[in-house]
């Protein structure tokens, strides 16, 4: 069974920093691209980044440029996004999610909460 | 980057069909077969329903099916029943300078 599980979200101060986890587990990894889409409470999905099988290209939705930055580890099984510069509009549920390199997303991982707060 | 303008809802009875419509630009919806659409039932986590603007993953009910006509795409649900009630989204693949993928604003379908 394919399974995607999101750790590492929390409470953290305007200009604080984070590290999202996600481990896959049930298919081969390296083969996928990998993305993080984003929900801020009530509202609607929002892309944040991509990354392909081997690491080696990485997209960013102009609102995280420069703050956020995706990774994998394939050896690991495991995706990593590490925000930093964190805002109160970065506050939201992350997901990591999967894509055969056709630009869908399946399955969705569970979600982790990340609050930006003081 | 503007996000896909959806319906804010949708409502039918059971056995009807409803449509929801996503409308973009040649820059995304228009211009690439990269449509797909997300079932989200409140608190839980988004499910893939279609991709590539028509074709159905394993295990979803033919009663959902995708098309597309210029910069709008549809998801239609046929023989509604209660366990449909959730938002849906679609997305589509962009080549824009601020985002490669685009989000719809979101539809809420109510089955009355």
């Amino acid at each position: 069974e394919v399974q995607l599980v999101e750790s590492g979200g929390g409470l953290v101060q305007p200009g604080g920093s984070l590290r999202l986890s996600c481990a896959a587990s049930g298919f081969t990894f390296s083969t996928y691209f990998m993305h993080w889409v984003r929900q801020a409470p009530g509202k609607g999905l929002m892309w944040v980044s991509r990354i392909n099988g081997d690491g080696s290209m990485t997209h960013y939705a102009d609102s995280v440029k420069g703050r956020f930055t995706i990774s994998r580890d394939n050896a690991k099984n495991t995706l990593y996004l590490q925000m930093s510069s964190l805002r109160a509009e970065d506050t939201a549920v992350y997901y990591c999610t999967r894509d055969p390199g056709k630009n869908w997303f399946d399955p969705w991982g569970q979600g982790t909460l990340v609050t930006v707060s003081s | 980057q503007s996000a896909l303008t959806q319906p804010a809802s949708v409502s039918g009875s059971p056995g009807q069909s409803i449509t929801i419509s996503c409308t973009g630009t040649s820059s995304d919806v228009g211009g690439y077969n990269y449509v797909s659409w997300y079932q989200q039932h409140p608190g839980k986590v988004p499910k893939l329903m279609i991709y590539e603007v028509s074709n159905r993953p394993s295990g979803v009910s033919d009663r959902f099916s995708g098309s597309k006509s210029g910069n709008t795409a549809s998801l239609t649900i046929s023989g509604l029943q209660a366990e449909d009630e959730a938002d849906y989204y679609c997305s589509s693949y962009t080549v824009t300078s601020s985002t490669l993928y685009v989000f719809g604003t979101g539809t809420k379908v109510t089955v009355l």
